[in-house]
């Protein structure tokens, strides 16, 4: 199975600012997905990382605040911009290989915002 | 998109099996059923998955219903390593708008007793 590396693994953040996490791969991937864990819940798919395109976002989601770059099939990342308390939550990324293969996760981000 | 439906939560003895059910009543001929497990302060793993019939790995088994409307997740000997909240997803087929994305419900929470 596909090892995930991401980074940073918590971070804290002022009210206003950005994050950026990234998020590495093992070998190349067919699919990226970014998730979302709110505290105490499960997780919410914020959007489909496109390599060489731009990412597919789920409803709730939009581009100026969770901006998402997929260079090649190892790599991507996800900015939180603007930051507010409420987006304190953990980050995840996920890929699988393809279409009915396991999704595979990497541990997470966990950001606070202050 | 069809759903699941899992107990909140189980209780199991250390060193016996467990098993968890998973209601997806509107299931699709072409879903495949997953299951993954998030341990404490990790991000999800893959637990097993299969189409229509019984499926077993090293983690655990999975036995389908013969009308696919329901499954049960087997941990033939629960350890304290199996505390987690497993989670029971159906992938969507391939084609459709929602390709190769899961989505995850509340789960249930296994407690494993000493």
């Amino acid at each position: 199975s596909a090892v995930i590396s991401q980074k940073p693994s918590r971070d804290i953040c002022q009210r206003g600012t950005s994050l950026t996490i990234q998020c590495q791969v093992d070998s190349q991937v067919t699919m990226m997905f970014w998730y979302r864990q709110q505290p105490g819940q499960s997780l919410t798919l914020i959007a489909t990382a496109n390599q060489g395109s731009e990412a597919t976002y789920e409803s709730g989601f939009v581009i100026d605040k969770f901006p998402i770059s997929r260079p090649n099939l190892t790599f991507s990342t996800l900015t939180v911009s603007n930051l507010s308390p409420e987006d304190s939550s953990i980050y995840l990324c996920s890929v699988r290989g393809g279409a009915n293969s396991p999704l595979h996760f990497g541990n997470g981000t966990r950001l606070t915002v202050t | 998109d069809a759903k699941t439906t899992q107990p909140n939560s189980m209780e199991s003895n250390e060193e016996e099996p467990v098993h968890l059910p998973c209601n997806h009543s509107t299931i699709s001929g072409t879903d495949y059923i997953h299951w993954y497990r998030q341990l404490p302060s990790q991000g999800p793993e893959y637990v097993i998955h299969g189409l229509t019939s019984n499926v077993n790995n090293r983690m655990a088994s999975l036995a389908i219903a013969e009308d696919r409307k329901s499954s049960t997740l087997i941990l033939h000997r629960a350890t304290l390593r199996d505390a987690a909240v497993y989670y029971c997803i159906l992938l969507l087929p391939a084609g459709g708008t929602s390709y190769g994305k899961l989505t995850f419900g509340q789960g249930t929470i296994l407690t494993v007793h000493p």
